[in-house]
């Protein structure tokens, strides 16, 4: 059981190039997240999905795109990157409900040359 | 809209002594909330979380956390602190209100350095 897991670990982009983050779980959950995380803001809510084939907006989703085509993968998309891109990017899984607990994967760090 | 607030960025103690980690929230209606740590260069680990009844709620690690309704606070405690304690440390609150319940705001982080 490895929990939640993403794709890259690490990745240096040019301005402009693009780019797709991918993220899965094994948990069975139904919520899936995207979140980043910048030097003193914690972590801030990119997109989500509720469902498989749904996705939704949170705080921060300009720049971004993300698919959930199959209920275990939940994909980030880059289509044109931008320095202020750059950050550590965190996937996260969920049960349904209000109480359930969001377990995080481990992190891709991303660069925007 | 829902929100919280680690008013310390960082904590200093000395190993052995108790810690203390403190945040308050704002939410319109029932708070759910999660406390999490994180290590260098790791994701985030869950440790507890207060959904509802018993106001102290005991987690991982040795943690513990009181939720005080009034203050609407729900500070990390830990009796002894240890070395390996040392990370930064986040709270988070989702508001059980209907709009926005599915998403999970985070505070900026607390950094915790336990001093041998």
């Amino acid at each position: 059981n490895a929990g939640v897991t993403q794709t890259p670990k690490f990745r240096v982009l040019k301005t402009g190039q693009s780019m797709t983050l991918l993220c899965a779980q094994d948990m069975n959950h139904e919520y899936m997240y995207w979140y980043r995380q910048d030097p003193g803001m914690g972590l801030r809510l990119i997109h989500y999905s509720v469902g498989e084939g749904t996705t939704a907006k949170g705080e921060v989703p300009d720049g971004y795109n993300v698919s959930r085509l199959k209920k275990q993968n939940f994909l980030l998309g880059l289509e044109s990157a931008a320095p202020s891109q750059t950050s550590v990017y965190f996937c996260a899984s969920s049960g349904q409900g209000y109480q359930e607990t969001q377990y995080f994967g481990p992190g891709t760090r991303l660069l925007v040359l | 809209a829902q929100s919280v607030a680690q008013p310390e960025d960082q904590v200093n103690v000395a190993e052995g002594n108790p810690l203390t980690v403190k945040c308050t929230y704002s939410v319109s209606g029932n708070p759910y909330l999660f406390w999490y740590v994180q290590y260098p260069n790791r994701g985030l680990q869950f440790l507890l979380k207060y959904i509802t009844g018993d106001n102290l709620v005991k987690g991982s690690y040795g943690f513990e956390a009181e939720f005080n309704k009034s203050q609407t606070s729900f500070h990390l405690k830990k009796p002894s602190a240890l070395v390996s304690d040392s990370a930064l440390y986040f709270c988070a609150v989702r508001d059980g209100a209907g709009a926005g319940s599915y998403q999970l705001t985070f505070g900026k982080g607390t950094k915790l350095s336990v001093i041998p």
